[in-house]
């Protein structure tokens, strides 16, 4: 299995701030990687697929880069909405694993 | 805009089968390259890949709930379906159904469903 490992798995950020996290893969996956963005009780939803294709609707202060085995998910300008969980998963085979995410909380 | 829409107890015994359908809306099952998907979340953790399925009935499933897994699918009535047997405590979650997509990402999910295995 190919393990994802995020970190750091939790970050404090201001309104305004640009925030970055990590997603590392225990083997290169190409850029076959997804970031998702949770909040309390709602079901993940897509922001970047292919590592830096942003999912369709959703803001350009997110954005993805990597390739290989590292990939990062940087958040410009950090608006209130954006305070929430966010996840990696790998999609180099059909046996798909997720990260364990990365928390921004509020300053 | 694609939907989905999990439904199934809320409460299964120990020992017994948990069973969940997805409800596909406005829009098709069946469609060339994209696979439906069950993925969980236990309670205050990350997010575990169950198994994808395909319209034709292909599966993969995650190797470490492969022996108790299984997941198929009815065009008919733009649904799919997961099976999990022998369930315990440790498979008490969120249960969410996505669609995978062309581009190895999922979507589109369901709202999720809570289900607690209990006596």
């Amino acid at each position: 299995d190919i393990q994802m490992t995020q970190s750091p798995s939790s970050v404090s950020a201001s309104v305004g701030d640009t925030v970055t996290m990590t997603c590392r893969a225990s083997q290169g996956i190409s850029s076959w990687l997804a970031w998702y963005q949770q909040k309390p009780g709602k079901a993940p939803k897509l922001l970047i697929y292919a590592a830096s294709t942003l999912q369709s609707g959703v803001p350009s202060r997110f954005s993805g880069s990597g390739s290989g085995t590292d990939f990062t998910l940087t958040i410009s300008s950090l608006q209130p909405e954006d305070f929430a969980t966010y996840y990696c998963q790998q999609a180099n085979s059909f046996l798909v694993t997720f990260g364990g995410g990365t928390k921004v909380e509020i300053k | 805009q694609v939907q989905l829409h999990e439904s199934g107890p809320g409460l299964v015994k120990p020992s017994q089968t948990l069973s969940l359908t997805c409800t596909v809306s406005d829009g098709s099952i069946i469609l060339s390259g994209y696979y439906w998907t069950w993925i969980r979340q236990h309670p205050g953790k990350g997010l575990e890949w169950i198994g994808n399925i395909y319209y034709t009935g292909s599966t993969y499933y995650n190797p470490s709930l492969k022996s108790r897994v299984s997941m198929s699918v009815d065009t008919s009535k733009n649904q799919f379906s997961l099976n999990l047997n022998s369930v315990t405590a440790a498979d008490t979650a969120v249960y969410y159904c996505a669609r995978y997509s062309t581009a190895w990402a999922f979507d589109y999910w369901g709202q999720g469903t809570r289900v607690t295995v209990s006596s």
